[in-house]
This record gives C-alpha cells, sequence and structure tokens, in this order.
C-alpha cells in the first residue's frame, strides 16, 4: 500500500518553513525519506525507525508518530537548494520488508 | 567510493521487443532495488535482491524480471515491450536495509 503524502505541492520563499507529511493505512517499522532534484537522482535524506531511532542528515528534521503511522519532514528556514520533490518511503513488514513510496510532494523555494 | 552506475543511460526501443538495464551497485552493498518512475507516479517499487535472491517483489507484470550476480551487479528485463513501460528505471543499492543509493537512471522510450 502506496504512503499518502500531503500536500502534493507547495512553494515558498527563501526563510519560511514547510511541514511534508506521511501517511499509511498500515503498521510501518520504518520511513525513509529522500528528496529528488529535477534530472537527478534521489538522494537519502532520513530514516525513523520503530522505536524512535533515527538516521539521517544533522540538518534534517523529522518525525515518527508509530500509533499513527505517520511521519512528517520539517524543513526550517528553507533555502533555494531546499527545492525539489520530496519522496517518503515506507516499510510495514520489519527491516526487509519492501520499501515503498508516495508519490512526492514538490517544493519550489524563491528568492 | 564510486556511485551506482546503470547502463545504458538511454535506450529506444520498439513495441514488443525486450531489454536488459545493468545495475553495478556501490562497493560492499548486497542489496540492490529497482524502480520504474513516470511522471505524477513517483517510485514505483519493482522487485529487489540481496545476495543473489529476489527478496522482495512489487505489482508488475512477469513481463519483468530481475537477477543478480555473486558481485552483487543486477539486471532488469523487460520482455514484450509495451508504450506504457516508457520510463526512467532506477536502481538504488544499499548495504542492507539502510539508506539507499540511487542509481541515475536508464531513461527508456518505447515506440
Amino acid at each position: 500500500q502506496q504512503p499518502v503524502q500531503s500536500p502534493q505541492a507547495v512553494i515558498l520563499r527563501e526563510g519560511e518553513d514547510a511541514v511534508i507529511n506521511c501517511s499509511s493505512s498500515k503498521a510501518l517499522y520504518s520511513v525513509h525519506w529522500y528528496r529528488q532534484k529535477h534530472g537527478e537522482a534521489p538522494v537519502f535524506l532520513m530514516i525513523l525507525l520503530k522505536g524512535g531511532e533515527q538516521k539521517g542528515h544533522e540538518k534534517i528534521s523529522a518525525s515518527f508518530n508509530e500509533k499513527k503511522q505517520q511521519s512528517s519532514l520539517y524543513l526550517t528556514a528553507s533555502q533555494l537548494s531546499y527545492s525539489g520533490t520530496y519522496f517518503c518511503g515506507t516499510r510495514g513488514s520489519g527491516n526487509t520488508g519492501k520499501l515503498i513510496f508516495g508519490q512526492g510532494t514538490t517544493l519550489q523555494v524563491k528568492p | 567510493k564510486a556511485g551506482v552506475t546503470q547502463t545504458p543511460r538511454y535506450l529506444i526501443k520498439t513495441r514488443g521487443q525486450q531489454v536488459t538495464l545493468s545495475c553495478s551497485p556501490i562497493s560492499g552493498h548486497r542489496s540492490v532495488s529497482w524502480y520504474q518512475q513516470t511522471p505524477g507516479q513517483g517510485l514505483q517499487f519493482l522487485f529487489e535482491y540481496f545476495s543473489e535472491t529476489q527478496r522482495n517483489k512489487g505489482n508488475f507484470p512477469g513481463r519483468f524480471s530481475g537477477r543478480q550476480f555473486s558481485n552483487s551487479r543486477s539486471e532488469m528485463n523487460v520482455s514484450t515491450l509495451e508504450l506504457g513501460d516508457s520510463a526512467l528505471y532506477l536502481c538504488a543499492s544499499s548495504w542492507g536495509n539502510d539508506e539507499q543509493y540511487f542509481g541515475p537512471g536508464t531513461r527508456l522510450t518505447v515506440t
């Protein structure tokens, strides 16, 4: 089951904040966040694991609500370089389950 | 350390033909996953190989198949191509179940 991301698109001015949400109808083991810039491959941002462990870039902030099967990615004081499409991926069947990605959230940061 | 490489980068095929795409993971990575990316559809999971065994499979028809070799290099094959198979095919490697490193993709056009 593909996770659902919201919003589908967001436009910001430099310095503004944004939150991208990811929700699943199934119990989740982990949530993964990636960013893809136009014409480039997706790049890893963060993994949030059941139980509270997180691995990822220090400048990226995210949360994982295991009870609600939801995750949120927090982009604060946005920079032009934050522009791109953000994908959340979810594993629902333990550590070796398939990683299923949402449809993506397009973020555009304007000067 | 060299990144994930995919060959060829671009491919044009005719309906009914078959195609083989190749992916060389980062040295030491044992897992290779394949995704199909089309506009508006996000990253659709095809399959994942770990130590030469298919560990997970997505919801694609049997025309899509793959394999992984002892050196972790992976190939995917699509037989009897259809127009709807036109897409960017991405492979991603990881050591196990953690962050994935994506290759640049193979852009397949079916005419």
